[in-house]
């Protein structure tokens, strides 16, 4: 049962040009999500985060947007670069509840094309 | 402090033999996790401590899976009598639990192959 699920398995983007990156979920209960970044061989680096109050939050080149109605959200890098070519995971927890471990999406794989 | 640290980075064994995995998290941090990730797949959730005590475990830790976190300072991951399904990268997290919550910061992951 895949709580959090990441339905592109990779995606292809122009340097410059915008990449949109999406995550639905079924479980209501959580309310806190997060987007991780992995390069080969190295450990998942937080990238961004947002809480289910909010609909939007950006950071620098990075925005996430959340739709608590179609439990969907999705990680906006604007303009994007070769260096964000990486594994981007999705997760999400239930941080009212004592803040519980990450559930993981599968991961999309990104590259930024020069 | 230089982050998590996860030791050995890789590990081949052999079926049937055990393994120990070590995790030093972020000296500050009271809350440890471990994670298995699989070729194609994210971080599975495999078990996690508050301080010392262990709260909670995924139906993915057999019994052939033990961990521990004495003192709650570095933890270890043991998996006896290893199979072949074993073979993954293991990851270890920590954070700040409570009012101050952080965000989990990962380390590199010990990446194990049975043979």
């Amino acid at each position: 049962d895949q709580q959090v699920k990441q339905n592109s398995p990779s995606l292809s983007v122009q340097e410059g040009r915008i990449s949109i990156l999406n995550c639905d979920y079924t479980n209501s209960m959580f309310d806190y999500f997060l987007w991780y970044k992995k390069y080969p061989a190295e450990g998942p680096t937080f990238l961004i985060s947002i809480s289910s109050i909010k609909d939007k939050n950006e950071d620098g080149r990075f925005t996430v947007f959340l739709n608590k109605s179609a439990k969907h959200l999705s990680l906006h890098i604007v303009p994007s670069q070769p260096g964000d070519s990486a594994v981007y995971f999705c997760a999400a927890s239930r941080r009212n509840s004592g803040n519980t471990p990450l559930v993981f999406g599968k991961g999309t794989r990104l590259s930024v094309i020069a | 402090d230089t982050g998590v640290s996860q030791d050995p980075r890789h590990k081949i064994t052999k079926r049937g033999q055990n393994v120990t995995f070590r995790c030093d998290p972020i000296s500050e941090h009271n809350r440890l996790y471990w994670y298995r990730q699989t070729l194609g797949q994210g971080p599975e959730f495999l078990t996690y401590f508050q301080n010392e005590a262990q709260l909670e475990k995924s139906r993915l830790l057999s019994d052939r899976f033990s961990a521990e976190r004495p003192k709650g300072s570095f933890s270890t991951l043991e998996i006896q009598r290893t199979e072949q399904g074993d073979s993954a990268m293991y990851l270890c997290a920590s954070s700040l639990g409570g009012p101050s919550f952080t965000e989990a910061f990962f380390g590199q992951g010990t990446r194990l192959t049975v043979v």
